[in-house]
């Protein structure tokens, strides 16, 4: 299974971050595992940002939740991260992650780096 | 909300060393903690979930032991390829990770 994210590396402020994770290797609908967005600012430690399963059912870091969203397009084999109004603060390498329920999180994407600037 | 906090935050160690990393939950989360190894400009790499069940392929060097609110990863006989940043992650509903400790050679 490899996950590769893509999406912009330059967001401006107030705008919409979007990125996208396509999978490969594996049936993004199979309900075995879910789909996971993690960031990581500049030199911290790792942030979790939301999940969902196949079924719909998400979950958000409270802390985001009014900003966030995560989608899948079973259609095309992605699943997608949005974050609404965004300022310096999201300025991270995001990861996009497959996981299975209280077994952590095995699959990683190799992450890209969204810098908020204007 | 539970949060997890690692302790040390930074440790120095030599090749050889046994060396613990303890994660402590704020609440009680059974055996649902999993450990990570990062190293820099890479992904994090899972090493044990379950609390204690090593994931395929991790050198057995790594163990983890620990339920309820407290949790140790220990690698006995430290390599050079483990000097590098562990996490731990609870494994519940809302998967938080601890702040991390960052394992530097002596």
């Amino acid at each position: 299974v490899q996950l590769q994210e893509s999406g912009p590396g330059l967001v401006k402020p107030s705008q919409t971050l979007s990125l996208t994770c396509t999978v490969s290797g594996d049936s993004i609908t199979s309900g075995a595992h879910y789909w996971t967005w993690i960031r990581q600012h500049p030199g911290k430690g790792l942030e979790w940002i939301g999940y969902l399963y196949s079924s719909g059912r998400t979950y958000y870091n409270p802390s985001l939740k009014s900003r966030v969203g995560i989608s899948l397009d079973t259609s095309k084999i992605q699943f997608s991260l949005s974050v609404t109004s965004v300022t310096a603060a999201d300025t991270a390498v995001y990861y996009c992650a497959r996981g299975s329920a209280f077994m952590g999180i095995a699959t990683w994407g190799q992450g890209t780096l969204v810098t908020v600037s204007s | 909300d539970i949060q997890l906090t690692q302790s040390p935050s930074f440790l120095s160690a030599s090749v050889g060393d046994r060396v613990t990393i303890t994660c402590r939950a704020s609440q009680g989360i059974s055996n649902y903690l999993a450990w990570y190894q990062q190293k820099p400009g890479k992904a994090p790499n899972l090493l044990i979930y379950g609390a204690s069940t090593l994931q395929s392929g991790v050198p057995s060097r790594f163990s983890g032991s620990g339920s309820g609110t407290e949790f140790t990863l220990t690698i006995s006989g430290l390599q050079r390829e483990d000097f590098a940043t562990y996490y731990c992650q609870q494994l519940n509903s809302f998967p938080r990770f601890g702040q991390g400790t960052k394992v530097e050679i002596k």
